[in-house]
């Protein structure tokens, strides 16, 4: 079964814009990490954030963790039509527990 | 160097056949995982491996399942008997360690999609 539940489910903005997606989780986990899925594709690591931290930056990437919340959030910043995929948040608990994504379309 | 490579890419069966997809992990990463993913879903787990031994197969959805890793790099799921409900894309991943307290960065090939007629 599935923990991770990501909100929106599907999410259409335009090129140049911020995109945030949010995930929700149950139980206590090791860290939380986002992918991205490009249509037909396998999944490719976006990054981690561990247990103890609450923020962290890639390059257009941040994410925040609050665990007391058991929440997470992944912005995008000035989306670029390449960022057109599904974004899933992953739960580690000892393996992977995926939620069922956000579709992410950028409009150019 | 070479990533996660799997095959078939797309594999159709006729119900009640066997299947068997193949996975080739990043060479050295201790850990490989397998997962399906339905349609519109997330991927779910199916089994871990550290070096050839299963330390998970919990994931498994019913015993015409199975999984191996006899040397402890290449790995292949086999799913007996195949129903419509097998169909799915089947991912493969590696991590370069073994910690089964932390999965860490996993590493996905392309996926076997299953059509099961």
């Amino acid at each position: 079964s599935q923990q991770g539940e990501e909100d929106p489910q599907a999410l259409s903005i335009q090129e140049g814009e911020n995109a945030t997606m949010n995930c929700s989780y149950k139980t206590s986990i090791n860290n939380l990490q986002w992918y991205r899925q490009n249509s037909g594709r396998g999944l490719v690591h976006l990054i981690l954030i561990r247990s103890n931290e609450r923020e962290k930056h890639s390059g257009r990437l941040r994410v925040t963790l609050d665990t007391s919340k058991k929440s997470s959030s992944l912005l995008i910043t000035a989306s670029r039509a390449a960022d057109t995929a599904s974004y899933f948040c992953a739960t580690d608990v000892g393996r992977l527990v995926f939620g069922k994504g956000t579709k992410l379309t950028v409009n150019p | 160097g070479a990533g996660v490579s799997q095959s078939p890419r797309y594999k159709v069966a006729k119900r009640g056949q066997d299947v068997a997809l193949r996975c080739d992990p990043i060479s050295g990463h201790v850990s490989l995982f397998w997962y399906q993913q339905a349609l519109g879903q997330g991927p779910e787990f199916l089994t871990y491996f550290q070096n050839e031994a299963q330390l998970d197969k919990s994931g498994l959805p019913s015993d015409r399942f199975f999984a191996e890793r006899p040397e402890g790099s290449v790995s292949t799921l086999k799913i007996q008997r195949t129903q419509q409900e097998d169909s799915a894309v089947y991912l493969c991943a590696s991590s370069l360690f073994g910690d089964r307290g932390r999965s860490g960065t996993q590493y996905f090939g392309p996926g076997t999609r299953l059509t099961v007629l």
